[in-house]
């Protein structure tokens, strides 16, 4: 049973540019989240997919957009970056209930020059 | 809005120390609590979670953590160390209707010595 997998694992863009980062979700999840993780910090919430539509949504410009697709996988768009963008971008996928945990990916590594 | 304190950024211990790692949230709700772990070069992967019930929790690997309401803590714990548990670990809470949405300390990194 694979688990998340995110595409692809590294990627270096130049400031101005946009990129589109690709997660399929931990087999039988349907919620999707999106998480940045800049060096020596936790991660941060960005937003949740579910059932094809924004969910909740964290601290973040509306630069960040993202999209769940019907088989559950997704996509976070990041438009005009910006060198602070810099970051490890994680994925993780869950059912929707109380009670249970999270599953992450190994993360996009994104640096931005 | 929730939020996430671990105090300790950086432990380093020799093999076979003890280890207790702090965490403090702070929610007036009822919570869900997890410690994931980060090992070089690979994915966060839970090391123990609680959700009710008895406040001392075990996981993966020897870990375990208490969960003391009073004091919003949930300290992680390990008897002995080895050089395998050098990563960086995560304390991380949710609760209320953002049930599904983690939030996240800013991390430990143990760093084990042989």
């Amino acid at each position: 049973d694979a688990g998340v997998t995110q595409s692809p694992t590294h990627l270096i863009k130049t400031r101005g540019q946009q990129v589109t980062l690709r997660c399929s979700p931990k087999s039988g999840h349907d919620t999707v989240s999106w998480y940045q993780q800049a060096l020596g910090q936790g991660p941060q919430f960005i937003f949740q997919y579910y059932e094809e539509e924004e969910r909740q949504r964290g601290n973040f410009p509306d630069r960040f957009s993202g999209h769940q697709f019907p088989n559950y996988s997704s996509e976070l768009n990041v438009n005009a970056l910006l060198l602070g963008d810099s970051a490890l971008y994680l994925c993780a996928s869950s059912p929707l209930m109380r009670d249970t945990e999270a599953f992450f990916g190994q993360g996009t590594r994104l640096t931005v020059v | 809005a929730q939020s996430v304190s671990q105090h300790n950024h950086h432990v380093i211990l020799s093999e076979a120390a003890s280890l207790e790692l702090g965490c403090n949230y702070s929610y007036g709700g009822t919570v869900n609590l997890f410690w994931y772990v980060q090992y070089p070069g690979q994915h966060l992967q839970l090391l123990l979670k609680y959700f009710s019930g008895d406040p001392l929790v075990k996981g993966i690997k020897g870990f375990e953590a208490e969960f003391i309401k009073s004091k919003f803590s949930f300290n992680l714990r390990k008897p002995s160390v080895q050089w395998s548990d050098t990563a960086e670990y995560f304390c991380a809470v949710n609760g209320g209707y953002n049930f599904n949405k983690f939030y996240f300390g800013s991390g430990t990194k143990l760093n084990v010595k042989p």
